[in-house]
């Protein structure tokens, strides 16, 4: 299985500021995404990041507010840009080994946002 | 739209209880289902991937069912013990490919 890892792990930051969250996987992989878990609510897809093209995000989610880089396919970054209050939550990189079957995550990035 | 609900949303039980927790979705057209533990304040780890096809996965003390007609899967955790403290989040994944989360269950086993 998929070896992940996350960098930072958490993090207190000031509104207004930006965060960029790194994600490692141990293997090459077609399908990397990212996504977010804000506190007592289940996982939100943000965006599909591809490798070698713009990465696909989903309603209500907007590159300006979270550039995605893939530059290869065992590694990809999400920003969190002029964050606010409500960015506050884990954000979590997964991805799939193949593609539709068992879904692997890494250990999340805890971000709180003052 | 997937829905996925999950009942109860916590749970407390003394060690070495039969567990039954609950995943229900509203569509039954879907590609699999995948069961996942989360520790407070970590990612998600894959228990078990059951395939549309299939009726019942096992994986030591863990059995998760499917029945994809009634839009249920059962997680099975078997002689719990202290360990298996965590949220259990269920997944259901669309002919489409995507993933639907439940808000997960909340277990507590206690000595």
């Amino acid at each position: 299985s998929a070896v992940i890892s996350q960098k930072p792990s958490r993090d207190i930051c000031q509104r207004g500021t930006s965060l960029t969250i790194q994600c490692q996987v141990d293997s090459q992989v077609t399908m990397m995404f990212w996504y977010r878990q804000q506190p007592g609510q289940s996982l939100t897809l943000i965006a599909t990041a591809n490798q070698g093209s713009e990465a696909t995000y989903e309603s209500g989610f907007v590159i300006d507010k979270f550039p995605i880089s893939r530059p290869n396919l065992t590694f990809s970054t999400l920003t969190v840009s002029n964050m606010s209050p409500e960015d506050s939550s884990i954000y979590l990189c997964s991805v799939e080994e193949v593609v539709w079957e068992t879904q692997y995550f890494g250990p999340g990035t805890r971000l709180l946002v003052l | 739209k997937q829905e996925v609900t999950q009942i109860p949303a916590a749970l407390s039980v003394p060690e070495g209880e039969n567990l039954v927790l609950n995943c229900s979705f509203t569509d039954s057209a879907i590609y699999n289902l995948q069961w996942f533990r989360q520790d407070p304040g970590k990612g998600l780890t894959s228990l078990l991937l059951i395939q549309s096809s299939q009726r019942e996965q096992t994986s030591g003390r863990l059995n998760a069912s499917l029945d994809k007609s009634s839009g249920r899967s059962t997680l099975y955790i078997a002689a719990s013990q202290p360990g298996d403290s965590a949220t259990y989040l269920c997944a259901v994944r669309s002919t489409l490919g995507r993933l639907y989360f439940g808000r997960g269950t909340q277990l507590t086993v206690w000595p």
